[in-house]
């Protein structure tokens, strides 16, 4: 159980265009999403916090306008990057929070495979 | 002060040995504390979650939380070369409604053959 799909795992695509990544829980519904974006070789940072129904809450920095996130339902998020330039070239991962938790938990949070961005 | 703080590493320990990684915290309200393991290029994984003080046992895996000196650590026994990756330290913060993961930098373990 708790799965979260990426699409895609990778895209390649020019300066200036859009890309859509989705963000999907599998077998659990998540009220809360969160989308981080990951550099080679350093931690993940966290972008925003998504709740279903309601608007992204964005982390200090984070261009709202350029990295759009609409969660319309209980299993999807997507994260849209307008206007893509090549320094947003980076690993784009989502999560969802379970709650309540399986196994005992009271709060996980489980992490999709990841999305790969490049912009030529 | 980092909110989360971990050794970057590298750690080595010899194939068979015990791996000690230690974590940090900075926000004594937090309650949920979690180790994921980070394989290069691939997405986070979840090894385990600890709420309450002590000790908690998974397989090879103890994970160790003391509150008092917000302090969390992940112990894994009779380590192997495909536990090489990097480890993943997160605390939950809930501050003003919103709730959210912090994560550490990571610590790198090399489990050498």
């Amino acid at each position: 159980g708790a799965v979260v799909s990426q699409h895609p795992s990778w895209v390649i695509c020019k300066s200036g265009t859009s890309v859509k990544i989705e963000c999907r829980s599998l077998d659990f519904q998540a009220t809360t999403m969160f989308w981080y974006r990951q550099f080679p070789k350093q931690s993940l940072m966290l972008m925003a916090t998504s709740n279903e129904g309601s608007k992204a809450t964005y982390e200090q920095g984070v261009e709202k306008d350029k990295f759009l996130i609409n969660h319309a339902s209980l299993t999807l998020s997507t994260l849209t990057v307008t206007s893509a330039h090549p320094e947003d070239s980076s690993f784009y991962i989502c999560s969802a929070r379970e709650w309540p938790g399986l196994a005992g938990s009271t709060d996980t949070q489980y992490f999709g495979p990841g999305t790969r961005l490049t912009v030529l | 002060q980092k909110e989360v703080e971990q050794n970057s590493g590298p750690l080595s320990v010899p194939e068979g040995a015990i791996a000690s990684l230690n974590c940090t915290y900075s926000d004594r309200g937090s309650q949920s504390f979690f180790w994921y393991r980070q394989y290069s290029g691939k997405s986070p994984e979840l090894i385990m979650f600890i709420y309450s003080n002590g000790d908690k046992e998974d397989g090879r895996f103890t994970a160790q939380l003391n509150k008092a000196s917000q302090y969390v650590s992940l112990l894994i026994r009779d380590s192997q070369p495909s536990d090489s990756a990097t480890y993943l330290c997160a605390v939950n913060i809930a501050t003003s409604g919103t709730y959210k993961y912090i994560f550490g930098t990571g610590t790198r373990l090399k489990v050498l053959a």
